[in-house]
């Protein structure tokens, strides 16, 4: 079991919009700095997000991350087939001085 | 161009041991903390282990604490980690990764097959 909660499986059309959600307690996402990954299938992660809300360079802007209280939130707009892949947050826990990752998040475009 | 290159997988029976390398490139390799991130087959991603740019601060998971260690040499500009007493649920792909406020970049990882 994760420390970081994360929905197993998201889905929806083409063109659409989709959130994925990451709940956490204070010791990690209520007191550092959220970042989210992506992995296609076969590949190694990708950042996607990093200080809660970052896009690093090359990053599209369909892309976007937030962060309020202990949960943080993944957004992709004008999905493409070629955003089929599994997504992870990560952060810091303070308390138990280790890097925690989400379960990953199953992404479907329909 | 940044880079990270991990070796040193492979087959290795219950109890053994296996050395894993990570070469990085393109960056300024003594600055920077670095991580290893596991994924056993079919699962999520696993944090192993972390080691600071001068190596004064080291991390470990639960599940590996007494039997891996980390280790970096910055003047080869090389990450390593030793795995000792090998458990069949240590079988994953072992990924190096650069840490600065995230982990910002990955190598393409090495597979370690624990098996008798």
């Amino acid at each position: 079991q994760s420390v970081l909660t994360q929905p197993p499986s998201v889905s929806a059309a083409p063109g659409q919009k989709v959130t994925i959600s990451c709940s956490g307690s204070s010791s990690n996402i209520g007191n550092n700095y959220v970042s989210w990954y992506q992995q296609l299938p076969g590949t190694a992660p990708k950042l996607l997000i990093y200080e809660n809300n970052k896009r690093p360079s090359g990053i599209p802007d369909r892309f976007s991350g937030s962060k309020s209280g202990t949960s943080a939130t993944l957004g992709i707009t004008g999905l493409q087939t070629g955003d089929e892949a599994d997504y992870y947050c990560g952060t810091w826990d303070s308390s138990l001085s280790v890097w925690v990752f989400g379960g990953g998040t199953k992404l479907t475009v329909l | 161009e940044v880079q990270l290159v991990e070796s040193g997988g492979g087959l290795v029976k219950p109890g053994g041991s296996l050395r894993l390398s990570c070469a990085a490139s393109g960056f300024t390799f003594s600055s920077y903390s670095m991580n290893w991130v596991r994924q056993a087959p079919g699962k999520g991603l696993e944090w192993v282990s972390s080691i600071s740019s001068s190596s004064s601060y080291i991390y470990y998971a639960d599940s590996v604490k007494g039997r891996f260690t980390i280790s970096r040499d910055n003047a080869k500009n090389s990450l390593y980690l030793q795995m000792n007493s090998l458990r069949a649920e240590d079988t994953a792909v072992y990924y190096c990764a650069k840490l600065d406020t995230a982990m910002v970049t990955w190598g393409q990882g090495t597979l370690v097959t624990v098996s008798s």
